[in-house]
């Protein structure tokens, strides 16, 4: 069975601090996917990034990076110099790739991330 | 627009009521999912179809719960005799299926209160 555990259930930083946010991971399959999402405060889920298990290569997109590490089981996100408006629900989402039935998504509980200014 | 949509917004029931929650999914996509999420919780998967087909149906709850998709494009989810349990946001999902595991767009959701 699949399982995302996001540890941090809330974290509350000052703008432009870099923040961190975990995720561990659990499943038996040899290829899957990795996900974050991002749920601002109006609801709707916003894609941030996909990973595949045979790509570890760390990302980077702007002030946004991630970390993956199989050896760990971990796909760590952190944001850089973070603003007000990266004040959001942030979830972690795991994906079996090569189920017949599709790629249903396993979710985290969430960290909800709050920037002051 | 060219996202996913989900009506209605809200919907407030009473318990033992039937309810039909409407996701449109971005054209040309051919996998549509819906997910449920209670308050501070991540999206539980309910049900996934490719096509007009449900082709795994494992998230649903139980038996009261069913959902549809006749044309392959708009999705239905039902509720028969509505639990206060049920209360959540019903999210839908769709995503271009290219034969490896593509990102899945949301809509807004539904947040379903039983009253």
């Amino acid at each position: 069975a699949q399982k995302v555990t996001q540890a941090q259930t809330e974290i509350s930083v000052v703008e432009k601090e870099d923040v961190t946010l975990d995720c561990v991971y659990e499943t038996r399959d040899t290829t899957y996917y990795l996900f974050w999402y991002k749920q601002p405060p109006s609801g709707e889920l916003v894609f941030l990034i996909r990973r595949n298990s045979f790509d570890e290569q760390n990302e980077i997109s702007g002030r946004y990076s991630w970390n993956f590490q199989k050896s760990t089981s971990s796909f760590n996100f952190t944001i850089t110099a973070s603003q007000v408006v990266d004040s959001a629900v942030y979830f972690c989402a795991l994906s079996e790739g090569r189920r017949a039935s599709g790629s249903r998504l396993t979710f985290g509980e969430g960290t909800q991330l709050t920037v002051n200014p | 627009g060219a996202g996913v949509s989900q009506t209605p917004s809200n919907k407030v029931t009473e318990k033992g009521k039937y309810v039909e929650l409407r996701c449109d999914p971005i054209s040309g996509h051919t996998a549509l999912y819906w997910y449920r999420q209670s308050l501070g919780q991540g999206p539980e998967f309910l049900i996934y179809f490719q096509g007009t087909g449900a082709a795994d149906d494992s998230g649903l709850p139980n038996d009261r719960f069913f959902a549809v998709r006749p044309e392959g494009s708009v999705s239905t989810l039902k509720i028969q005799r509505t639990e206060r349990g049920d209360s959540a946001v019903y999210l839908c999902a769709s995503s271009l299926r290219r034969g490896g595991v593509s990102e899945q767009f949301f809509g807004p959701g539904t947040r379903l209160t039983v009253l």
